[in-house]
């Protein structure tokens, strides 16, 4: 089984600053990493995902994430972040999905971090 | 019509009402997810459906019935709910391999029914 920890439920700051939201898995099996994010008012979209290779990933609006295996950690940092970014980021863990639909590769997820940018 | 889409965006209902919530995905996969999204709580998986099987049922009460009639539409089916189940309940659908290999399984969300329950 896998458990997801934020470590912080809210994070305010100001719009230029730098941000991290942290992230602590832990599991018995290799396990693959997101981070999505909610804008209010709608679902959970795809940040950016860490499945093999670099550890270093990230997303197209400046966002970037890196998975520390000995930490067991998957911190999501930005390094000036604009009002736009505020939402509701969550972390989320799944173990490899195997042949056939009954192992279809279970997401767990964090408890989430609102992120509020002040001007 | 892109994506996963969900109807209603917002209901109201009575403890004695029945009403259902639909979920409809464009994508082409072949896996359906519910999950009730409460507030300062993380995402409950509530149901799984994949290849049109129910693969989990998170230990949901009876009073929330899902249907899974193909692999574009999930249905939830509400009766007599407690306005504890006032929530945002999100759909969501990824493709699960048919053949052999592992895999990582990436969840598209739809924009959710916010519903309240009086």
């Amino acid at each position: 089984a896998q458990s997801v920890t934020q470590l912080d439920s809210q994070v305010p700051v100001f719009e230029e600053a730098p941000v991290e939201l942290r992230c602590n898995y832990s599991s018995s099996v290799s396990v693959y990493l997101f981070w999505y994010v909610q804008y209010p008012n709608q679902g959970l979209q795809l940040l950016l995902k860490y499945l093999s290779g670099s550890t270093l990933v990230e997303s197209i609006n400046g966002f970037e994430a890196e998975f520390n295996k000995s930490q067991t950690s998957f911190h999501l940092r930005k390094p000036s972040v604009h009002i736009s970014d505020t939402a509701e980021y969550f972390c989320a863990v799944s173990a490899p999905g195997t042949a056939g639909g009954t192992s279809y590769g279970k997401l767990t997820f964090g408890q989430g971090t609102i992120l509020t940018v002040h001007p | 019509e892109t994506g996963v889409t969900q109807t209603p965006r917002h209901l109201v209902m009575g403890m004695t009402n029945k009403k259902s919530l639909k979920c409809e995905q464009h994508l082409g996969h072949n896996a359906m997810y519910w999950y009730k999204q409460s507030a300062k709580k993380p995402l409950e998986l509530m149901f799984v459906y994949s290849l049109e099987e129910r693969v989990e049922n998170n230990s949901v009460p009876s009073r929330f019935s899902p249907e899974c009639p193909n692999s574009s539409h999930l249905f939830l089916h509400l009766h007599t709910l407690q306005p504890e189940d006032s929530a945002l309940y999100l759909c969501a659908s990824s493709q699960v391999p048919k053949d052999s290999g592992r895999h990582y399984n990436e969840q598209f969300f739809g924009p959710g029914t916010r519903l309240t329950v009086l």
